[in-house]
């Protein structure tokens, strides 16, 4: 099976500040890697698809990167309303595996 | 517009089978590249991913779920159903389901529509 981490597990940041969150896959995924957004007592939002793809309607200061094994979601500049956990999920085997997620808390 | 909800027990026993109902809106089950998929979340901890099933009935389940799990669906009532056996106080989370979307060869699959999501709490 493949497996996800993510780092780090938390950050502390200020609203404009760029944000960065690594996902990396225990083997290689090619682009097959989604991106969500979820805050506390709410279903998770997807963000990215296929690594790089911005889903319709979420604003552009997120960015997806990343081929292969490692990947990474930017956030240009950290707005009030993206304090929220964030998770990796791999869709290469259709064994869709999630991340165990990234939590960005206000500095 | 797309809408999906979760229904079921709030609370089942230990060893009971849970079986929760996914009714969605907005979309067939039997449009190419559609899918409806289970994803389950403990209170305080990550994501997981349970089963998926295509408009084409083909059927994926978590491999260290899968002896527990049936994924199951009716399209002309717009439902999918997921049964999980031999529940455990463990199995007590937040089960959502999700529309799932291929986006094509190259860019794979997605949960792009969610539902709200149901508590389900195994306890004697």
């Amino acid at each position: 099976d493949i497996q996800m981490t993510q780092s780090p597990s938390s950050l502390s940041a200020s609203v404009g500040d760029r944000v960065t969150i690594t996902c990396r896959a225990s083997q290689s995924i090619s682009s097959y890697l989604n991106w969500y957004q979820q805050k506390p007592g709410k279903a998770p939002k997807l963000l990215i698809y296929a690594a790089s793809s911005l889903q319709s309607g979420v604003p552009s200061r997120f960015s997806g990167s990343g081929s292969g094994t490692d990947f990474t979601l930017t956030i240009s500049s950290l707005q009030p309303e993206d304090f929220a956990t964030y998770y990796c999920q791999q869709s290469y085997s259709t064994i869709f595996t999630f991340g165990p997620g990234t939590k960005v808390d206000i500095k | 517009q797309i809408t999906l909800k979760e229904s079921g027990p709030t609370l089942v026993k230990p060893t009971q089978t849970l079986t929760l109902t996914c009714t969605f809106s907005g979309f067939s089950l039997s449009t190419s590249g559609v899918g409806v998929g289970w994803i389950r979340q403990p209170p305080g901890k990550a994501l997981e991913w349970l089963a998926l099933i295509y408009w084409d009935d083909d059927k994926r389940y978590s491999p260290s779920l899968k002896s527990r799990l049936t994924i199951t669906k009716d399209t002309s009532k717009n439902q999918v159903v997921l049964t999980m056996t031999n529940m455990d106080p463990v199995d007590t989370a937040t089960y959502y389901c999700a529309h799932s979307i291929w986006f094509g060869e190259l860019l794979g699959d997605a949960f792009d529509i969610w539902g709200q999501g149901t508590m389900v709490t195994v306890s004697s």
